[in-house]
């Protein structure tokens, strides 16, 4: 079974706080993703990544950068956070058109 | 832009009856859809998919039927079971570029005993 895994589950950070949300996938996968999720809203793009150091902005990347120094490791890093970008965050890797998600971060910026 | 949209934010079913979900899209390159189920405090799951050459494909019992020329698919769970209940969302991709999946807002479907 394909495993991915985000380091955190919840999460509550101060406004102009720098966050790291961690994601590790053991498939070998060369895409991944990080979406958010708000009611409402679905799932919206953030970033993804098809290789390493390679990555490309989704649909919402302002406020937010990715790093993929390793193929199995995908990050998604808030420089500071803000009170909007309380959500949850899921985290995907990719083989062929389907796409396997980790179990989420519910993030709360204060 | 909502290139996928599920008009019905939620629904609610007795249990052994059917649960139709559905979703249109506006993009005529999509070819591929999908849809997810997600239960709260997890990430969603991979349920159904279907191709654009296909109008119906079956799992069990859930069913997605497409409509090309409608741009318009839905998902029918037969019979519905209290274990259904989630919220499910519609995706869609085309085999173009990276084939981005596009997800719609979702439907939150209750199954009551």
């Amino acid at each position: 079974d394909v495993k991915v895994t985000q380091s955190s589950r919840y999460l509550v950070k101060r406004t102009g706080e720098k966050v790291f949300l961690e994601c590790v996938q053991d498939m070998d996968h060369e895409n991944m993703f990080w979406y958010r999720q708000d009611p409402g809203l679905g799932l919206r793009l953030i970033y993804f990544s098809y290789d390493v150091k390679m990555k490309e902005k989704g649909d919402i990347p302002e406020g937010y950068s990715v790093s993929r120094e390793k193929k199995e490791r995908f990050s998604l890093i808030l420089e500071s956070a803000s009170t909007n970008q309380t959500s949850m965050y899921l985290c995907a890797s990719r083989i062929n058109n389907e796409q396997f998600f980790g179990p989420g971060t519910r993030l709360t910026v204060l | 832009d909502q290139q996928v949209k599920q008009n019905s934010p939620s629904l609610s079913v007795q249990e052994g009856r059917i649960s139709i979900l559905n979703c249109d899209y506006t993009n005529s390159m999509f070819d591929y859809f999908l849809w997810y189920k997600k239960y709260p405090a997890e990430g969603p799951t991979f349920l159904i998919s279907i191709s654009s050459i296909k109008d119906k494909n079956e799992d069990g019992r859930f069913t997605v039927f497409l409509n090309k020329s409608a741009k318009h698919l839905s998902l029918h769970i037969v019979p519905s079971q209290p274990g259904d209940s989630a919220v499910y969302f519609c995706a869609a991709s085309s085999n173009t570029g990276f084939q981005k999946l596009v997800f719609g807002t979702g439907t939150r479907l209750l199954v009551s005993p």
